[in-house]
């Protein structure tokens, strides 16, 4: 069964960091991208970033703008955020997301439950 | 970017109801266009993949159609957990790109 746990989320100050960790299991995480996707208080989904199966590719939504960092660990079979320079606007549920095939892009076909992060002072 | 749009933006409907919630996408992707039912509270759900491919388990009431830039999601006879908020989103390129959403009430 696939499994996908988010923790590293909670309130902080604008201007401050959070790293989100999603650990991953019931499948070969090396063989999946990974996305996170996050959806703000009463609003739609929005993708924010994904990385290729083995690490070494990365994409990011275009609202970013470098204050993001995705990053896996194969061994660990954890995805991580880096997430810097936080604001208001950044405040919503994180989902850690597994791409449906293993080249990407690509439809989700499951998702963790969410981490809220809340940005606020 | 890709640009996707759902309407309605909400619409409502008994149970038994035949749904439909069209997407259009800003730019040709194929059928790279995938369906998710995200109930109040929980992580969306995978419906549909590849424009008309059904996810395994998912219930055969809903289907998909559409190739290009137009899209359309039908739930032929709706049901009581079907009450929901669903999503479009292009898997054509990056970034990835949602719909707005389509609200589905209770009449």
């Amino acid at each position: 069964e696939v499994q996908l746990l988010e923790s590293g989320g909670g309130s902080v100050q604008p201007g401050g960091s959070l790293r989100l960790s999603c650990a991953a299991s019931g499948f070969t995480f090396s063989n999946y991208a990974m996305s996170w996707v996050r959806q703000g208080p009463g609003k739609g989904l929005e993708w924010v970033s994904v990385v290729s199966g083995g690490g070494d590719r990365t994409y990011y939504g275009d609202s970013l703008k470098g204050r993001f960092t995705i990053s896996r660990d194969n061994s660990k079979n954890t995805l991580y955020l880096q997430m810097n320079s936080l604001r208001p606007e950044d405040t919503a549920v994180y989902y850690c997301a597994k791409g449906r095939i293993a080249v990407e892009p690509a439809a989700i076909d499951y998702w963790g439950q969410g981490t809220q992060v809340t940005v606020s002072s | 970017d890709i640009q996707m749009t759902q309407s309605p933006s909400s619409v409502s409907a008994s149970v038994g109801d035949r749904v439909t919630i069209t997407c259009q996408a800003s730019q040709r992707i194929s059928s790279w266009l995938a369906w998710y039912r995200q109930k109040p509270g929980k992580a969306p759900k995978l419906l549909i993949y590849a424009a008309s491919t059904l996810e395994s388990g998912v219930p055969s009431r809903f289907s998909g159609s559409g190739s290009g830039t137009d899209f359309t999601l039908t739930i032929s006879s709706l049901q009581p957990e079907d009450f929901a908020t669903y999503y479009c989103q292009q898997a054509n390129s990056f970034p990835l790109t949602f719909g707005g959403g389509t609200k589905v009430e209770m009449k």
